[in-house]
């Protein structure tokens, strides 16, 4: 079993719809996890950091699933600049990158 | 100041020439990171500076060198590389050297290696 698993999509929605993407991990110890955005040809940036159940921060939303070693990330009314690659990040003494997650929000 | 710079954006080599790329931070941070990221593909960790002190080295091949001359600036030096080196090289540095805490990338230098 990989250390973090992602669905690589793509994930193809509306402008307006609520997209959601989980992410599994393997170590049942990892305390923290972030989620970082990546656009085409640019460099990941940190979307949002899960230290207890959950986090949000505006159309986002992070949840931790403790017990079933899943972190989810929602985005409620998709923007067209929402599209991106969405990379699920475990750190263990260094990050572990899932695959990442394609969205993208068609007009 | 809350960002990672790196230079150049760009870099075309031949398998022959010597380069460098540049990464500064004036953040203060205390770890440094070299990421490798080929397309479609999460990045991969190279090299890990924690207090100016090379840290962790992901078997890394020889024809990557890394020196850190100071708490701001990583450099990466390159020699003799493959076409397969060709990739995006990514900067990163986070406050604390735990390697748990979150991570502040730079833009990045598209390496194309003839």
């Amino acid at each position: 079993r990989k250390e973090v698993e992602q669905d690589p999509g793509p994930f193809n929605v509306p402008e307006g719809a609520t997209v959601a993407f989980n992410c599994t991990y393997s170590n049942s110890a990892s305390q923290s996890f972030f989620w970082y955005r990546q656009d085409c040809r640019k460099e990941p940036k940190l979307l949002m950091s899960v230290y207890s159940s959950g986090n949000e921060d505006g159309r986002f939303t992070a949840q931790l699933n403790r017990a079933s070693q899943y972190i989810s990330l929602l985005i409620r009314d998709s923007k067209l600049s929402d599209s991106a690659t969405y990379l699920c990040v475990v750190p263990e003494g260094k990050l572990i990158f899932g695959q990442g997650t394609t969205l993208q929000v068609k007009p | 100041d809350t960002e990672v710079t790196q230079t150049p954006k760009h870099l075309v080599m031949g398998m022959t020439n010597k380069k460098s790329l540049k990464c500064e931070q004036h953040m203060g941070h205390r770890a440094m990171y070299w990421y490798k990221q080929k397309a479609k593909k999460p990045p991969e960790l190279m090299f890990v500076y924690s207090y100016e002190k090379l840290s962790i080295n992901e078997s890394v091949p020889s024809r990557f060198s890394p020196e850190c001359p100071n708490s701001s600036l990583l450099n990466l030096h390159l020699h003799a590389l493959q076409p397969e080196d060709s990739a995006l090289y990514l900067c990163a540095s986070s406050p604390w050297t735990s390697g748990n805490n979150e991570q502040f990338f730079g833009p990045g230098t598209r390496l194309t290696v003839l």
